[in-house]
């Protein structure tokens, strides 16, 4: 079974400072791995997904993320944030068959701060 | 394009009273999903549909939870009856189910308080 750990509940960065959400995954096959913003009030939306290749993966909004197998991890980065990445971020990890089914892990608010 | 339409936006109930959801997924789409998202946590897969039939349904609390997906379109999920703990934001989403990879597009999201 996979799993998926977001180490850090709130991480609070002043604009244009650059961030890193983190995020770590448990699985005994290859993965698939997605991050995922919510912003208030609303569904979830993509921002990024790693399936093969580069392990360096450019999503919207600026943000990107780095594929780590040996350390299992995702971290989403982007280099400058803006008031207008206040939201929660999402790791999630499926298989590449069989039922799809996302694993999400507990969340990561950015709050940027003026 | 239209993106994945849930209703009601927000409901509240008092337990052990019934409520329903109604989702409708993106034109195309043969997967659907029904998360919870309790406060603070990440979304839960209640249950997962390809086309019309059950792909996975293992978190679902079957003995007051139901779902289902009419002509492998629209989808309706069901509590009866609810319970305070079942107070969350309940989200649809819908993708083209070819393979693992394809994006999975996700509703507003219905906000459930259970009093």
């Amino acid at each position: 079974a996979q799993s998926v750990t977001q180490l850090d509940s709130q991480v609070p960065v002043f604009e244009e400072a650059p961030v890193e959400l983190r995020c770590n995954y448990s699985s005994s096959v290859s993965v698939y791995l997605f991050w995922y913003v919510q912003y208030p009030n609303q569904g979830l939306q993509l921002l990024l997904k790693y399936l093969s290749g580069s392990t360096l993966v450019k999503g919207i909004n600026g943000f990107e993320a780095e594929f780590n197998k040996s350390q299992t991890s995702f971290h989403l980065r982007k280099p400058s944030v803006h008031i207008s990445d206040t939201a929660e971020y999402f790791c999630a990890v499926t298989r590449p068959a069989g039922t799809y089914k996302y694993i999400f892990g507990t969340g990561t608010r950015l709050k940027v701060l003026a | 394009e239209a993106g994945v339409a849930q209703s009601p936006r927000y409901k509240i109930i008092e337990k052990r009273q019934s409520v329903a959801f109604w989702c409708n997924p993106i034109s195309g789409h043969a997967t659907l999903y029904w998360y919870q998202q309790i406060l603070g946590q990440g979304p839960k897969l209640l249950i997962q549909f390809q086309n019309n039939g059950v792909v996975d349904d293992s978190q679902l609390p079957k003995d007051r939870f139901s779902a289902e997906r009419l002509k492998g379109v629209d989808s309706t999920l069901k509590i009866q009856p609810a319970k305070l703990e079942d107070s969350a934001v309940y989200l649809c989403a819908s993708s083209l189910g070819r393979t693992g990879g394809d994006t999975q597009y996700f509703g507003p999201g219905t906000r459930l308080t259970v009093l």
